[in-house]
């Protein structure tokens, strides 16, 4: 079973400041199954980006998704106040569909 | 515009059993897979199970294997999950979601609000 390792834990940042996640897997993944959510307290998941780096339907363009093979990184370009949430990568291409531990990014 | 409107959680003592429906409206059900994720509180994301849009395949996280089931009525447009055995661990807020298609195998681009599950004596 394919094991996604979520860096850091924690981001503090400020509006404006560029954020960068990190997801890496336990072995090599393809590209086309690998996907980012959003989720803010008291709400479900949101998707973000999937194939790991195709935005899904409403997501502004500051979100992007990179990378390949076992490392893969979610970036958001400027945060705005509403991007402060907790972050998830999310793997669906074995037998099971796979999250990472998550990746809080706090205000500063 | 897809809606996904789980219910029947609640408190349930450890051994005991629940069954949480999935209504879904906004877009032919029987066409897309579902899945079941759920929370712990203050924990991050599990998957629990998933369906074909036909049904036919099934499968489980261990965690949860041969003491849930997942199946769905494509008639009335709702999927199920009956919890049987529950233990304290399974107390989450439990997900549906939508896939993008037949296979279960994919990410989740509809989610519905969740219902919550607290095994507790």
């Amino acid at each position: 079973e394919i094991v996604l390792t979520q860096s850091p834990g924690t981001l503090s940042l400020s509006p404006g400041e560029r954020a960068t996640l990190s997801c890496r897997a336990s072995q090599g993944v393809s590209s086309s199954y690998l996907a980012w959510y959003q989720q803010k307290p008291g709400q479900a998941p949101r998707l973000l980006i999937y194939g790991a780096s195709s935005r899904a339907t409403g997501i502004p363009d500051r979100f992007s998704g990179s990378g390949s093979g076992t490392d893969f990184t979610l970036t958001i370009s400027r945060l705005e106040p509403e991007d402060f949430a907790v972050y998830y990568c999310q793997h669906h291409g074995s037998s099971a569909l796979t999250f990472g531990g998550g990746a809080t990014v706090e205000i500063k | 515009e897809v809606q996904l409107v789980e219910s029947g959680g609640g408190l349930v003592q450890p051994g005991g059993s629940l069954r949480l429906s999935c209504a879904a409206s906004g877009f032919t059900f029987s066409n897309y897979a579902m899945s079941w994720v759920r929370q712990a509180p203050g924990k991050g994301l599990e998957w629990v199970s998933g369906i074909s849009g036909s049904g036919g395949s099934t499968p489980y996280a261990d965690s949860v294997k041969g003491r849930f089931t997942i199946s769905r009525d494509n008639s009335k447009n709702t999927l199920y999950l009956q919890m049987n055995s529950l233990r304290a661990e399974d107390t989450a807020i439990y997900y549906c979601a939508k896939a993008w298609g037949s296979s279960w195998l994919s990410s989740c681009p509809d989610w519905g609000q969740g219902t919550l599950v607290s095994v507790s004596s």
